[in-house]
């Protein structure tokens, strides 16, 4: 079956714009987590979703930054008035459900660019 | 705090020989899991192989073999018969029982020499 996918795949934008990403995860994965990759690091979590139960915001870095998902379907990550230390690579991942036992399956990564 | 931790940016291998990646972590829980991650020039993560903390035998997938050394928090990966596609950065990564984040150390280039 299909993968993670993730739209776009490179997004530039201006300092102060508001962008959208969007994920799409495995068909019947209730578990969805995004992470941001800086250049030459490795990834820092941002928020996960587990069906319809609250999502875990605890790695959002500001309010600027916020993400949605409805049911077990798409889920998208908006950042506010985008700075540049915003440019990073944000990668998508599902699981077939929460736990560590549960293989993450990541989408190819949408590459942000603020100018 | 749970930490991960690798500590070479970049290793180098001669193709059909044997490398060995570090990563050394840190949790207060029992129950975790590990994991390496390998990321080619597409960005697509991909998982090489996992182990879980109660299990004492070292988990191998082919050429992909773990020394997991609980008492030491140590959890290294050995690439057996190195090959060109094996060039990647490569990401140690940890999962605790009660936190479903992964945590992720910052990575080690593998470049493999033909």
């Amino acid at each position: 079956g299909a993968g993670v996918s993730q739209s776009p795949s490179n997004k530039v934008t201006e300092k102060g714009k508001d962008v959208e990403l969007r994920c799409d995860p495995i068909s019947g994965h209730t578990a969805l987590y995004w992470y941001r990759q800086r250049l030459g690091q490795g990834l820092e979590f941002l928020i996960y979703f587990q069906g319809n139960s609250a999502p875990d915001k605890s790695g959002l870095p500001s309010d600027r930054f916020s993400a949605e998902r409805t049911g077990e379907s798409v889920s998208t990550l908006t950042i506010q008035r985008t700075q540049q230390e915003d440019s990073a690579v944000y990668l998508c991942a599902s699981s077939s459900t929460l736990g560590g036992a549960y293989e993450q399956y990541f989408g190819p990564g949408t590459r942000l660019t603020v100018t | 705090a749970q930490t991960v931790t690798q500590s070479q940016p970049e290793m180098s291998v001669q193709e059909a020989e044997t490398v060995t990646l570090s990563c050394t972590y840190d949790t207060s829980e029992s129950d975790y899991y590990l994991f390496w991650y390998k990321q080619p020039p597409s960005r697509q993560m991909i998982l090489v192989i996992r182990q879980e903390a109660y299990k004492q035998q070292n988990a191998t997938e082919n050429r992909f073999s773990v020394n997991f050394q609980k008492a030491a928090k140590s959890f290294s990966l050995k690439i057996s018969d190195s090959q060109l596609g094996d060039a990647a950065m490569y990401f140690c990564a940890l999962s605790e029982d009660s936190n479903y984040q992964l945590i992720w150390g910052a990575g080690t280039k593998l470049i493999i020499k033909p």
